[in-house]
């Protein structure tokens, strides 16, 4: 296994619900990465924290955010919640930000 | 087009088959290739790194031809557990962002 930890594994929400989730880093790495994945779909990246700063941000609107911790562990925070938000959000740790990225189990997201 | 292009198959072949696999990708300014598994209802997991040269790891050979921004990834003497996804990952270098094809799902037959 990665150590890459996620949690919870599995929560529904309803339209206009805020979230969040939890990822714990593999020992040693200093950076998080967060995708979210559709059904039949690659994972689309979300943005990236290194060292407790966002480090890059894809095609997310902002009420997607971020925090890292001082230990590198991260949330993922999501406001208004849509449909279209139901997926499998990734989190994937690393030891920088241009190395190879190891993926917890993820977080199942439904949004009804 | 997407950035990163994969066939999505499926691809049904026998155990002991030869298979390959295609990714092509838009940013010429690329710095970094991956392919990962995914098994169905788990987390993409690290298969192999691409390099320049082209790297073998026992049954599979990944190859990456820069000039023409296409990886490929060959797996030999196939068995069950290769079933999965296979997703080909394209570190642009910008934004620290990862892309991901959309994936190319193989099925092992016995």
């Amino acid at each position: 296994e990665t150590g890459v930890t996620q949690s919870p594994t599995h929560l529904i929400k309803t339209r206009g619900q805020q979230v969040t989730l939890r990822c714990s880093s593999q020992s040693g790495h200093n950076t998080v990465s967060w995708y979210q994945q559709a059904l039949g779909q690659g994972p689309q990246f979300i943005f990236q924290y290194y060292r407790e700063e966002e480090n890059g941000r894809g095609n997310f609107p902002p009420r997607f955010s971020g925090l890292q911790f001082p230990n590198y562990s991260s949330e993922l925070n999501v406001n208004a919640l849509e449909l279209d938000d139901s997926a499998l959000y990734l989190c994937a740790s690393s030891r920088g930000t241009q190395e190879t990225q190891y993926f917890g189990p993820g977080t199942r997201l439904l949004v009804l | 087009r997407k950035e990163v292009e994969q066939d999505p198959g499926p691809f049904n072949v026998p155990e002991g088959a030869t298979v390959a696999f295609n990714c092509t990708y838009s940013n010429s300014a690329s710095q970094s290739f991956f392919w990962y598994r995914q098994d169905c209802r788990k987390e993409p997991k690290l298969l192999m790194s691409v390099y320049s040269s082209g790297n073998e790891d026992g049954r599979f050979t990944a190859q990456l031809n820069r000039a023409s921004q296409y990886i490929s990834l060959l797996i030999r003497d196939s068995k069950l557990s290769d079933s999965a996804t296979y997703l080909c990952v394209v570190n642009t270098g910008n934004n620290n962002d990862m892309r991901f094809g959309a994936g190319t799902r193989l099925t092992v037959k016995p």
